[in-house]
């Protein structure tokens, strides 16, 4: 079966940069996107289609996607950022398949 | 405004049966494919199951395959998940949600706030 792995946590300092890596076979062939869950909280959509921001996402949210790796990228990273963070891949041989998600630590 | 509204969620004995419903309003809903996704406690997001917006077309994982069935009524808006021979594995918050496109599952925009299920005797 299709696996996407996850780095388990991630840190970084206010107004730094932050890159939450997937992994997964030939991953750049297909579409990925990111959710954003905070505690008690249901999943938001920050990234789809490896590149695209939903409306109301800040800019500061930026994705790619190629090789075996996709990458979410926060730029500038806030406080309010500090969140759960899991990927998912589509296609019609695996469906859908989440990533184990990665805890972003800002401090 | 897109809205999405789980129940049926409770306490069940292991081998019993529970069928999850899923409201939905703000869009038009026979457009889209609907999808079901768990998280056990303190887990990560488990993908269940999915549904075309015609209902012609239904998807599952592995692990629930031949126990769970999807199904939509259009006229009603509502998508369900009937859940037979639970186990305790099964326990988790059942959240229902849109596909952002059309044609694939490739994301999902809207959440519902989950339902609860828990499998315990």
């Amino acid at each position: 079966s299709y696996e996407l792995i996850q780095p388990t946590s991630v840190s970084v300092s206010p107004g730094q940069t932050a890159s939450i890596t997937c992994s997964g076979d030939k991953l750049g062939d297909k579409y990925a996107c990111w959710y954003q869950q905070k505690p008690g909280q249901s999943p938001v959509l920050v990234m789809y289609q490896d590149t695209k921001r939903p409306s109301g996402i800040p800019e500061r949210f930026s994705g790619s996607n190629s090789g075996n790796t996709a990458t979410l990228t926060i730029s500038g990273t806030q406080a309010m950022d500090e969140a759960d963070y899991y990927c998912q891949a589509w296609d019609s041989s695996i469906y859908v398949v989440f990533g184990g998600g990665t805890k972003l630590t800002v401090l | 405004e897109v809205q999405l509204l789980e129940s049926g969620g409770g306490l069940v004995q292991p081998g019993g049966s529970l069928r999850l419903s899923c409201a939905a309003s703000g869009f038009t809903f026979s457009t889209y494919a609907m999808t079901w996704v768990r998280q056990a406690p303190g887990k990560g997001l488990e993908w269940v199951s999915a549904i075309s917006g015609s209902g012609g077309s239904t998807y599952y994982a592995d692990s629930v395959k031949g126990r769970f069935t999807i199904s939509r009524d259009n006229s009603k808006n509502t998508v369900y998940l009937q859940m037979n021979s639970l186990r305790a594995e099964d326990t988790a918050v059942y959240y229902c949600a849109k596909a952002a496109e059309y044609s694939n599952l490739s994301s999902f925009d809207f959440w519902g706030q989950g339902t609860l299920v828990t499998v315990s005797s």
